[in-house]
């Protein structure tokens, strides 16, 4: 079975550009979740959806940080623009209904 | 309100000495699950455990066992006879059925087993 599928891996951008994420969860798996990872922190919660809902994005920053999930499947996180604290990675994940969460291996971005 | 706490934050010990890891958690709900997460150096998060509020049989997987105590809202997790491959960082995470399956993590606990 394929895992969750992230791109790109690495990023390297300069303050106030623009970045965009891809996520390609498991199939047929309705919860999508998108977390931040800051150096030395345990992930946090930016956005959930079911299928292509929002369920919870109470910590995502509106102001700078959207993200979609088309059709129920594939999700983008995008920043725009981009701010030095927003260094972090950006991990996605998916999982059916009350089961674990499984993770792809995160965007690592880094902003100059 | 739903939290984590895993208050060691960095742990070393010899390879082959017994480690645990501690967990206590937050939580309005009676039904709620638990998570255990490895971070190793390459970054991917790796599932672990999951239990739910229901059940509180301690479970053995190989080397890792799993202590959940509702009386100390704990889930504790202990590695047996540790090997440097275990090295990585732990998280717990927690789950709230009321909640949207909102997964909430810890900060968790770098360990470092030492050759």
């Amino acid at each position: 079975e394929a895992g969750v599928a992230q791109s790109p891996r690495y990023k390297i951008i300069e303050k106030r550009q623009s970045v965009a994420f891809w996520c390609n969860p498991i199939s047929g798996h309705a919860t999508l979740y998108w977390y931040q990872q800051i150096l030395g922190q345990g992930p946090k919660l930016l956005i959930q959806f079911q299928n292509n809902g929002v369920v919870d994005d109470s910590q995502l920053p509106k102001d700078r940080f959207s993200a979609e999930r088309l059709k129920g499947v594939d999700s983008t996180l995008k920043i725009q623009p981009a701010k030095l604290e927003d260094s972090a990675v950006y991990l996605c994940a998916s999982s059916l209904v009350y089961i674990e969460a499984f993770f792809g291996q995160g965007t690592r971005l880094t902003v100059v | 309100a739903q939290k984590v706490t895993q208050a060691q934050t960095e742990i070393s010990v010899v390879e082959k000495e017994d480690v645990t890891l501690d967990c206590v958690y937050e939580t309005r709900d009676t039904t709620y699950y638990l998570f255990w997460y490895k971070q190793p150096p390459s970054g991917e998060l790796v599932f672990l455990i999951r239990r739910n509020s229901f059940d509180e049989q301690n479970e053995i997987s190989g080397r890792y066992s799993w202590n959940f105590q509702k009386s100390t809202s704990s889930f504790n997790f202990t590695i047996t006879a540790s090997q440097v491959v275990d090295s990585a960082v732990y998280f717990c995470a927690l789950s709230e059925a009321g909640r949207d399956d909102k997964i909430i993590f810890g900060k968790g606990t770098r360990l470092h087993i030492l050759p």
